[in-house]
């Protein structure tokens, strides 16, 4: 069985640059979710999907972000335009709503912005 | 909107001993989930344990455990006979049933450093 997978695992890029994470979901899971974790700070909620269709969007998630789920598998983060403030760990969780709602998490991108 | 309090940055429990971290939450909702999740160092964040608000019951998890106080807003977790791999951190986390997305709202977080 495998988990929920991410890549990179690391990205440094300097200030400006556009960056793209991927979520690969445990298979068959309809939900899909974006959270993001600063040092010292719980994850906070990005974004949700349910199979390909983008249904919330937290405030925190600025015009520079997008995010997409075109086939309702994988799952893409982009960042344009980056800022040191974006520097963070960028998690990916899936669930299918059957096991109670239980969401599994991904190992997390860590984005480092100079 | 949704808020969870753990007031314990740090913790530390001898080994074998058990230990209580503390999370209290604000919501007006009455249908909803809290969850403990577990974080260990440069590891993926796992369920520990969960409880559906409209159970009574505690729920338990082998050595894990959670005191469920509804009316006060509590919900906290008690580990017992701690082990090393007890170590990480742990964050009360709360999931609304109503219409909309089931994300999860969580606390700061305990750190929590189990002392062989």
């Amino acid at each position: 069985d495998t988990g929920v997978s991410q890549d990179p695992r690391h990205k440094i890029t300097k200030r400006g640059q556009n960056v793209t994470f991927r979520c690969d979901p445990i298979s068959e899971h309809n939900r899909l979710y974006w959270y993001r974790q600063t040092l010292g700070q719980g994850p906070e909620f990005l974004t949700y999907f349910q199979n390909e269709a983008q249904l919330e969007k937290s405030r925190l998630l600025s015009d520079r972000f997008s995010a997409e789920r075109p086939k309702g598998s994988f799952s893409t983060l982009e960042i344009q335009r980056t800022e040191q403030g974006d520097s963070a760990m960028y998690l990916c969780a899936s669930s299918s709503g059957l096991e109670r709602n239980e969401q599994f998490f991904g190992p997390g991108t860590r984005l480092t912005v100079l | 909107a949704q808020t969870v309090t753990q007031s314990q940055p740090e913790m530390s429990v001898q080994e074998a001993e058990t230990v209580t971290l503390s999370c209290t939450y604000d919501t007006s909702e009455n249908n909803y989930y809290l969850f403990w999740y577990k974080q260990p160092p440069s590891r993926q964040m796992i369920l520990v344990i969960r409880q559906e608000a409209y159970k009574q019951q505690n729920a338990t998890e082998n050595r894990f455990s959670v005191n469920f106080q509804k009316a006060a807003k509590s919900f906290s977790l008690k580990i017992s006979d701690s082990q090393l791999g007890d170590t990480a951190m742990y964050f009360c986390a709360f999931m609304s049933f109503g219409a909309g997305s089931y994300q999860l709202t969580f606390g700061k977080g305990t750190k929590l450093s189990v002392i062989p």
